[in-house]
């Protein structure tokens, strides 16, 4: 089980640049996340997914889309990169089933600077 | 509006001391609460998580954590604390997992822990 995996690790881009990070679970789970950590800041949720074939905007969504591909799969896509956007990413996935707990799975990040 | 506050930014304890890191929420229904742990340069693991039943609760690596709904807290504990244990602790708080719902997490900023030799 490799869990919640992400790529690229690392990314540098140019102002008004795009890109798109991948995020996949193997975990057979129905959420799945989209979170910024910025110094001093703890994370934000940027965008997320309750099930295969819904997304919904957390609390920082401007700037960034999102497609929940299929049930493993969650991308993020910055369209025209700024500099606000450094930050490192992070993918998470939960149950989602109804189960009592519902805590989330982190995948390892991918650090964004964007020049 | 649900909030996390963890009132220590940063923290320095020796090898062998305990450590105490705190976490204050504001919540409207009951608390889901949970405590995660970020190494160096990797995501975040989860290390103990309360919903009901007994306000001591048992983690891993060693760690405990204490509910008390009277001060809407969620303090984290460890009696003796290892050169290992160096990281950012990040205390989070969000609703059961209903079927078809996505349970979003509210984060506080985090506590970064320094640990001496």
């Amino acid at each position: 089980n490799a869990g919640v995996t992400q790529t690229p690790k690392f990314q540098v881009l140019k102002t008004g640049q795009s890109m798109t990070l991948q995020c996949a679970q193997d975990m057979n789970h129905n959420s799945m996340y989209w979170y910024r950590q910025d110094p001093g800041m703890g994370l934000r949720l940027i965008y997320y997914s309750a099930s295969e074939g819904t997304t919904d905007k957390g609390e920082v969504p401007n700037g960034y889309n999102v497609s929940r591909l299929n049930k493993r799969e969650f991308s993020l896509r910055l369209e025209s990169a700024a500099p606000s956007q450094t930050s490192v990413y992070f993918c998470a996935s939960s149950d989602g089933s109804g189960g009592v707990y519902n805590e989330q799975f982190f995948g390892p990040g991918t650090r964004l600077t964007v020049l | 509006a649900q909030s996390v506050t963890q009132p220590d930014i940063h923290i320095t304890v020796s090898e062998g001391a305990s450590l105490e890191l705190r976490c204050n929420y504001s919540y409207g229904a009951t608390p889901y609460l949970f405590w995660y742990v970020q190494s160096p340069g990797q995501g975040l693991q989860l290390l103990l998580k309360y919903f009901s039943g007994d306000t001591l609760v048992q983690g891993i690596k060693g760690f405990e954590a204490e509910f008390k709904r009277s001060q809407s807290s969620f303090n984290l504990r460890k009696p003796s604390v290892h050169w290992s244990d160096a990281a950012e602790y990040f205390c989070a708080v969000g609703p059961r997992g209903l079927s078809g719902t996505a349970s979003k997490l509210t984060f506080g900023t985090g506590t970064r822990l320094q640990v001496t030799l």
